[in-house]
């Protein structure tokens, strides 16, 4: 069964460069989460969205933004980076409204190294 | 306040016995749902087992069961027969609101299970 998909699932860049992280969510999955993880953490909810728009947001910073587009895909977008931000970036979908919404999948990760 | 807790760092079992994983949750929603998921040391999120509030009966999949008690707000894991493949981090999670919504997943700090052999 198809699964969810992120991309790069690993990149490293510079402190004040930009990064873009890409999610494929599970087909006919509308809903979308990104999380991160710093390393011995867990999970810390970022921003989610929900037929393309943002649904709910947590401690996600400034320097970050996300969109869901047309075909239910997701980009998280961030600038400035700083070495904190080093994590494992994940996505996760589900169907809204459906017996499915009682499963949240998760991508395999999009590993950021910031140096 | 911390809405999920697991108060075990860390877990060892044999090979082929049956570990049980705590979790206590704190909800003032009648309707939640609880999740647990399994982490190897390769990083990827492996969704394990659901548990909505109004299930009248104990989720089961497979090897993994979860034992929830609603009044005592547990939803504690159990693997039955367990495998060298089980040595992982192990994640519980909360969605408040019924699973019609979008509610984020709030997770636990996670315990690390070791199998030995």
């Amino acid at each position: 069964a198809a699964g969810v998909i992120q991309s790069p699932r690993h990149l490293i860049k510079e402190k004040r460069e930009t990064a873009t992280l890409k999610c494929y969510p599970i087909p006919r999955h509308d809903t979308v989460y990104w999380y991160q993880q710093g390393p011995g953490q867990d999970p810390q909810f970022l921003i989610s969205f929900y037929e393309k728009m943002q649904s709910d947001k947590g401690s996600i910073p400034d320097r970050f933004s996300a969109q869901q587009f047309s075909d239910y895909h997701s980009e998280l977008n961030m600038s400035s980076l700083e070495l904190g931000d080093s994590a494992l970036y994940f996505c996760a979908s589900t169907a809204w409204g459906t017996s499915s919404g009682n499963t949240i999948y998760f991508g395999e990760g999009s590993w950021l190294t910031v140096v | 306040a911390q809405k999920i807790t697991q108060t075990q760092p860390g877990m060892f079992v044999q090979e082929k016995e049956a570990v049980t994983l705590d979790c206590t949750y704190d909800t003032s929603d009648p309707s939640y749902g609880l999740f647990w998921y399994k982490q190897p040391s390769s990083g990827e999120m492996i969704f394990l087992i659901y548990q909505g509030s109004y299930d009248q009966q104990n989720a089961t999949e497979g090897r993994y069961s979860l034992n929830f008690q609603k009044a005592r707000k547990s939803a504690n894991l159990v693997i039955s027969a367990s495998q060298l493949g089980d040595s992982a981090m192990y994640f519980c999670a909360m969605r408040e609101g019924p699973s019609s919504n979008t509610g984020k997943l709030i997770f636990g700090q996670g315990t690390t299970l070791q199998v030995k052999p």
